[in-house]
């Protein structure tokens, strides 16, 4: 079975700074997907980046971009500029395609520092 | 596009009464639909997965009985918490996938449970 981890419950960041998620997946599939989800307090989920597999390239969108690590199964992502908005929890999921479903991390706690 | 809702978004019940759960795409047609289950700050625990017009499949753990999954059509499921306990009171989020072994996968708001 597919398992996601997140090692850090809780991270801290001041405004403006970088900081950066972990997150390590064990796998056997060579065909599966990898999200980052934010989830403020209104506690909508909101798809913050995706990851294929396949490609090599790692993605970004605007401020934040992820460090994917195939041979190592790991997956973190970098928030650049940190800003007030970016407080939230962070899952970090995996979607393999034999399985069909998400599987989530368990959820690192992001507090961003004015 | 690609919305998901859910109504209501907080719900109130007694012990012992029954409690239905609406999520519905609004934009686009659901083949399968998932049900998740969240304790304040922790993870996602998936229920069960429905498709449309079959039985849902459950996870390891969850009892069919008491929570009861309607997939009636492509743009709305349904998750009826029976004989509800306090135990039961949790937050409850739905999402949906447009094809079948898709990726895509959009999230409604989530659905607050009290029993009191």
């Amino acid at each position: 079975a597919q398992t996601v981890t997140q090692s850090q419950p809780e991270m801290s960041v001041q405004e403006a700074e970088t900081v950066t998620l972990s997150c390590t997946y064990d796998t056997s599939e060579s065909d599966y997907y990898l999200f980052w989800y934010k989830q403020p307090p209104s506690r909508q989920m909101i798809l913050v980046i995706r990851q294929e597999a396949y490609k090599q390239q790692n993605a970004t969108e605007n401020r934040f971009s992820v460090n994917f690590q195939k041979a190592a199964k790991s997956f973190s992502l970098k928030i650049s500029d940190s800003q007030l908005g970016d407080a939230a929890m962070y899952f970090c999921a995996y979607f393999g395609t034999s399985y069909g479903k998400l599987t989530f991390g368990q959820g690192t706690i992001l507090t961003v520092h004015p | 596009g690609a919305v998901v809702s859910q109504h209501p978004s907080w719900v109130i019940c007694k012990s012992g009464t029954s409690v239905k759960i609406e999520c519905r795409s609004l934009d686009f047609q659901a083949t399968t639909m998932f049900w998740y289950r969240q304790f304040p700050k922790q993870s996602l625990m998936l229920m069960a997965t429905s498709n449309e017009g079959s039985k849902a499949t459950y996870e390891q753990g969850v009892e069919k009985d008491k929570f009861l999954i309607n997939h009636a059509s492509l743009t709305l499921s349904t998750l009826t918490v029976t004989s509800a306990h306090p135990e039961d009171s949790s937050f409850y989020i739905c999402s949906a996938r447009v094809l079948y072994g898709s990726y895509e996968q959009y999230f409604g708001p989530g659905t607050r449970l009290t029993v009191t």
